[in-house]
């Protein structure tokens, strides 16, 4: 089955700095890359996500890169504010269907005022 | 309104009892799941339903089975809780789409189960 694998594990940068995390995937022929953030108390919610025929998708200070060949992806948040602080999560998911999708481990990023 | 709503919030017990978490999404979606958090925030499947099937992760214990009342219910029991079932679990839904869409997952706030 799929597995992946997310670093780092936490991540501290500076206000108004870019922070990047980075993903992996085993399974080739998963096609949907959603990134989940969970702030403090609350559940994961939506942030972005890239399908695998796109290369790159950007939505205002979050963006997310695909390489295929090489099995990763990552999320990349420029201009970086304190409300970024969270818990970030990719995951992936071969097929149709929520329930395929496995998560990575998630990154605790840190925005330093 | 909130989408997704889980009750409680927090849950303290004690090994051995059976206990229920309570979830409602007033989404209109079709399709409810269970997750697991652990202390390590590691997010894991353990159900997914809707009124067509369940599907069960095969590592989840028979101890925990889902109810579903209805479309927009979905409830979990535990049995005979153990210390290893110390975690925080979050109730979604989502919405199946047409093929090549895809379904985002809303979830709840999660309860925090801590077993003594």
């Amino acid at each position: 089955g799929e597995n992946v694998e997310q670093h780092p594990s936490t991540l501290s940068v500076q206000e108004g700095d870019s922070a990047v995390i980075k993903c992996t995937y085993s399974d080739s022929a998963s096609n949907y890359f959603p990134w989940y953030k969970q702030e403090l108390g609350k559940g994961p919610q939506l942030i972005i996500d890239i399908r695998s025929n796109v290369g790159e998708k950007k939505d205002q200070r979050i963006a997310v890169t695909l390489n295929k060949t090489a099995k990763h992806f990552s999320l990349h948040i420029t201009e970086t504010q304190p409300e970024d602080s969270a818990v970030y999560f990719c995951a992936a998911r071969r097929g149709r269907g929520a329930q395929k999708l496995v998560f990575g481990q998630g990154t605790r990023l840190t925005i330093n005022p | 309104d909130t989408a997704v709503s889980q009750t409680p919030k927090y849950l303290v017990t004690q090994m051995g009892n059976d206990k229920s978490i309570k979830c409602e999404q007033n989404l209109g979606h079709d399709t409810m799941y269970w997750y697991k958090q652990d202390s390590k925030k590691f997010l894991k499947i353990m159900f997914s339903y809707n009124n067509k099937e369940l599907i069960i992760n095969e590592t989840v214990p028979n101890r925990f089975s889902p109810k579903s009342p209805d479309k927009a219910h979905l409830n979990l029991h535990i049995n005979s809780l153990e210390l290893g079932d110390s975690a925080v679990y979050f109730c979604a839904s989502s919405q199946e789409r047409d093929r090549g869409r895809d379904e985002k997952l809303f979830f709840g706030s999660g309860t925090q189960l801590s077993v003594l």
